[in-house]
């Protein structure tokens, strides 16, 4: 069974950094582009940023660019969002989520941890 | 990137059928067949409802049905069920290797 299990949320000042995990089972990272999808509190989903398969390359939203780094170990099936300069509007439930190369989106998602900025 | 435009809301009784829509204007959306569907219960993970704007992924009920005209892509639920009340995420995969959601549409059996 596909598992995609986060961790590493919590409560943190404006301008402080967490770093988030991802931790996979069922199947093995290597063979995918990862993702980390948020949604703050009662609203909709947004894409935040990607990796591919071999860690060559990331993608970023504006919103997050130059403060969010995204990474991953595929040794350990793991997948890593480090976030800088937290600000009161990257309050969300951030989740995990596996792409599908030939479905084109994102077939899998954890069940999100939660980040909190506030002072 | 071009945000994806939904409905807030739609409704329906049991056994009815609804539409909901979402409207985009990138090339990606207009001219590939990209775009997918997510079903968000409370609390919940979103689950993957349609990929590729009609295809059905394994175990999802033959009740869920896309389409996509020009630049609007739809879901449609036959036989409106009491489980089917969930929020509803239009998605397209976009430019830079990146993803756009629609702001979603909350679905409410009456």
């Amino acid at each position: 069974e596909v598992q995609l299990v986060e961790s590493g949320g919590g409560l943190v000042q404006p301008g402080g950094s967490l770093r988030l995990s991802c931790v996979a089972s069922g199947f093995t990272i290597s063979n995918h582009n990862m993702n980390w999808v948020r949604q703050a509190p009662g609203k909709g989903l947004e894409w935040i940023s990607s990796i591919t398969a071999s860690g060559s390359a990331t993608y970023y939203a504006a919103s997050v660019k130059g403060r969010f780094t995204i990474a991953r170990d595929n040794a350990k099936n793991s997948l890593f969002l480090h976030l800088n300069s937290l600000r009161v509007e990257d309050t969300a439930l951030y989740y995990c989520a596996r792409e599908n190369v030939l479905m084109v989106t994102c077939d899998s998602w954890g069940q999100g941890t939660l980040v909190t900025v506030s002072s | 990137q071009s945000a994806l435009t939904q409905p807030a809301s739609v409704s329906g009784s049991p056994g009815q059928s609804i539409t909901i829509s979402c409207t985009g204007t990138s090339n990606s959306f207009v001219n590939y067949n990209l775009v997918s569907w997510f079903q968000q219960h409370p609390d919940k993970a979103p689950r993957l409802i349609i990929y590729e704007v009609t295809q059905r992924p394994s175990g999802v009920s033959f009740r869920f049905s896309g389409s996509k005209s020009g630049n609007t892509a739809s879901l449609t639920i036959s036989g409106l069920q009491a489980e089917d009340e969930a929020d509803y995420y239009c998605c397209s995969y976009a430019d830079g290797s990146s993803y756009v959601f629609g702001a979603g549409t909350r679905v409410t059996v009456l």
